[in-house]
């Protein structure tokens, strides 16, 4: 079955950019999608098909999808951005969506 | 103003059933794919069940859920469902409920504040 591996945490200091991966045999053929969840609160969507942004979504969020990794890269890193974040996709071979392990992001 | 509330959650005993529904207000519901997803205390999302916009023919399940749980829709009370059967302690979690995007089945840029769902003696 398809997997989706993402570290599990990675830590940046304010105002670096920080990039968190999703590693997926081929995932470059498929479309990711990225949610970031804070402690308490439903997953909020912030990129979709690879490297596209929701409405409301900083442009300092951005990602992209190549080979076998999908990439979320946040630049200039406040505080704000701790959170737990996940990538997700459609295994077409087996009619199941997936998400990552997801990986939390800490602001040092 | 888009909006969906999961209600339902409630602590179970294993072996017994449990309906969570979802209410969707703000949108047109019936235009949506909807689905499930969970996430058990201290983990990750996963992905529970998937049902087509319309008339929700189609639905597709997560292995873990297959054969137990079925997900439904009412669209003349704006509503998803999740009946969840023969409950085990490791489908204790929170329920969120999302849409998908048109012409996407993974991409949920809508999601409720979900649903807790406990399974235990």
């Amino acid at each position: 079955s398809y997997v989706l591996t993402q570290p599990p945490s990675v830590s940046v200091a304010p105002g670096q950019t920080a990039r968190i991966t999703c590693g997926g045999k081929n995932i470059g053929t498929k479309s990711v999608h990225w949610y970031q969840q804070k402690p308490g609160q439903a997953p909020v969507m912030v990129v979709y098909d690879d490297s596209d942004r929701p409405s409301g979504i900083p442009e300092r969020l951005s990602g992209s999808n190549s080979g076998n990794t999908a990439t979320l890269s946040i630049s200039r890193v406040e505080a704000g951005d701790e959170a737990d974040y996940y990538c997700q996709v459609w295994d077409s071979s087996t009619d199941h969506q997936l998400f990552g392990g997801g990986t939390k992001l800490t602001v040092l | 103003q888009v909006k969906l509330v999961e209600s339902g959650g409630d602590v179970v005993q294993p072996g017994r059933s449990l309906r969570l529904s979802c209410t969707a207000s703000g949108f047109t519901f019936s235009h949506y794919g909807m689905h499930w997803v969970r996430q058990a205390p201290g983990k990750g999302l996963e992905w529970v069940a998937l049902i087509s916009y319309d008339d929700g023919s189609q639905q597709w399940y997560a292995d873990s859920v297959k054969g137990r749980f079925t997900i439904s829709r009412d669209n003349s009370k704006n509503t998803l469902f999740l009946h969840m059967n023969s409950l085990r302690p490791e489908d204790t979690a929170m329920y969120y409920c999302a849409t998908l995007q048109v012409g996407s089945l993974a991409a949920s840029d809508r999601w409720g504040q979900g649903a807790l769902v406990t399974v235990s003696s």
